[in-house]
């Protein structure tokens, strides 16, 4: 079945310094979207990429979309306290940006050290 | 807008035991979806739902019952709970196709279940 691997499983930084985590998938998917989860709490949906070698950018995060639709990366710029949480990336491979079966990867865990 | 509600918030339960998770949402969502979560394994897939009166198996149903008779409701119905189901189980529900930013899952507060 489809698999959504990412890396690195955890990651700590200090205060201000940037941060990135890679997804990776065994198919070529149609969409891959990146969910933030504080700790304690539930995933809140950050951003859909739907195009090949798309970019998007929100505030200090950058979200990109391999040219071969099999990869994406989440690169936060001076991080901050606050961004402290595990970051999933998911996929599917039905066409048309639907959210039809997401599989989620493992999540990267970012603890930020003040 | 109350968004994703599961119920119960914690559960206890003996093996052999059954119940029922609940979910509802009040987005007039199409999909639905069961998650369940644990250390290291990510979400994983349990059972979703595209529409009223539809579902079908996600990665982990083995033990797992679900049925859509409302857009409203998802119930997760464990048959007989087993310690390899203590886990964090979440529900979410989502538009079917994509929807200028309004995309993506929105997840419930999730239901922790402990099965001795």
């Amino acid at each position: 079945g489809q698999q959504v691997m990412q890396i690195p499983q955890y990651q700590h930084v200090q205060e201000g310094e940037d941060f990135t985590t890679y997804c990776n998938s065994s198919t070529t998917l149609s969409n891959i979207q990146w969910y933030k989860q504080r700790p304690g709490g539930h995933p809140v949906f950050l951003i859909q990429l739907v195009k090949s070698g798309e970019v998007k950018k929100q505030k200090r995060l950058t979200f990109q979309f391999g040219e071969a639709k099999k990869n994406s990366s989440l690169h936060i710029t001076a991080t901050q306290t606050t961004d402290v949480g595990t970051y999933f990336c998911a996929g599917t491979r039905n066409s048309g940006g639907s959210n039809y079966k997401l599989t989620f990867g493992k999540g990267t865990l970012l603890t930020v050290n003040p | 807008n109350a968004g994703v509600t599961q119920t119960p918030k914690f559960q206890v339960l003996k093996t052999g035991q059954s119940m029922t998770l609940q979910c509802a949402q009040d987005m007039n969502h199409e999909y639905m979806s069961w998650y369940r979560q644990d250390p290291g394994m990510g979400l994983r897939l349990i059972h979703y739902s595209v529409g009223a009166g539809i579902t079908d198996q996600g990665e982990v149903p083995n033990g797992y019952n679900v049925s859509r008779s409302t857009t409203e409701d998802f119930p997760l119905r464990l048959l007989s709970a087993a310690p390899s189901q203590t886990s964090v189980y979440f529900c979410a529900s989502s538009y079917a196709g994509a929807r200028q930013g309004r995309n993506g899952y929105t997840f419930g507060s999730g239901t922790r279940l402990t099965v001795v």
